[in-house]
C-alpha cells in the first residue's frame, strides 16, 4: 500500500519570507512524487514532480521540492512567498515500478499575509 | 485542446436516484482516472482506465458505482441508488504514460459536484 502524510493542515507565512510545506510518503517501489495546487473555485493544477535524477526539482511559479530518500520526504519550498501563493497544496505519490494510481495527502492550506 | 471536461458541473438528486457523470479527457492521453473529494480531504482514488481497459478499482468502492470508457476516449461514472454519503466532488483526470516530459502528470477537470438530499 502507498500513503502520503501532510502533517500540517495550515501554514502561515509573511509575504517575502521563505515557505515550506511538508510531505512524507510510503511506497513499496520506486517513488514518483508530485505536488499539486488548488486555488479557490478552481481545479487541481500540477506544480512539479520527482521521477528520477536530481533530488532538487524546480516547478511552476518559483516552487521547488527536495526528494530525500532516507527520510521519505518531499517538502515543497519557495524562497520568497507571494500573497498569490495562498492556496491548498496536495502532495501525491505513485509506485513507479508498476503502473497505477496516485495517492494524495489531505492537503495543506497555505496563507501568505501581506 | 481544451483540457479535461466534466459534465454536469453540479448535480442535486434525491436519495435512491441514479446519477451519471461524464468526463472527456485530453485527446492524446491514454489514461483516465476518477477520484472523489470531500471537504477537508485529499482526492480519493476510485478507478482508472488505460485506453478502454479498467485496470484498477478501489476496494472502498461499493457495487453501486460503475465506470466505463467504451472506446478509450470519454468515460462515464454511474452511481446507482444514491445515498447521502455519496455527496462529494467527483474529479476526473487524464495522463500520458511513458517517458515524455509530461508523462505521469495528472491533468484534472473542474469536477462534478454531487449533492444527495
Amino acid at each position: 500500500a502507498q500513503s502520503v502524510a501532510q502533517p500540517e493542515d495550515q501554514v502561515n507565512v509573511a509575504e517575502g519570507n521563505p515557505l515550506t510545506v511538508k510531505c512524507t510518503y510510503s511506497v513499496s517501489g520506486n517513488p514518483y512524487l508530485f505536488w499539486y495546487v488548488q486555488y479557490p473555485n478552481r481545479g487541481l493544477q500540477f506544480l512539479l514532480k520527482y521521477i528520477t535524477g536530481d533530488n532538487l526539482v524546480k516547478g511552476s511559479y518559483g516552487f521547488e521540492a527536495e526528494f530525500n530518500k532516507s527520510q521519505t520526504s518531499f517538502h515543497l519550498k519557495k524562497p520568497s512567498a507571494l500573497v498569490s501563493d495562498s492556496a491548498l497544496y496536495f502532495c501525491a505519490v505513485r509506485d513507479g515500478t508498476n503502473a497505477g494510481k496516485s495517492t494524495f495527502g489531505d492537503g495543506t492550506t497555505l496563507t501568505v499575509k501581506p | 485542446d481544451t483540457g479535461v471536461s466534466q459534465d454536469p458541473r453540479h448535480k442535486i438528486t434525491k436519495r435512491g436516484q441514479n446519477v451519471t457523470f461524464r468526463c472527456d479527457p485530453i485527446s492524446e492521453h491514454n489514461r483516465l482516472y476518477w477520484y472523489r473529494q470531500t471537504l477537508g480531504q485529499g482526492p480519493e482514488f476510485l478507478t482508472y482506465f488505460q485506453n478502454e481497459a479498467q485496470l484498477e478499482k478501489s476496494r472502498l468502492l461499493s457495487d453501486r458505482f460503475s465506470a466505463e470508457r467504451p472506446k478509450g476516449s470519454f468515460s462515464t461514472l454511474e452511481i446507482q441508488r444514491t445515498e447521502q454519503g455519496d455527496s462529494a466532488m467527483y474529479l476526473c483526470a487524464s495522463s500520458l504514460t511513458g517517458v515524455k516530459s509530461g508523462a505521469n502528470v495528472l491533468t484534472f477537470g473542474a469536477g462534478s459536484r454531487l449533492t444527495v438530499l
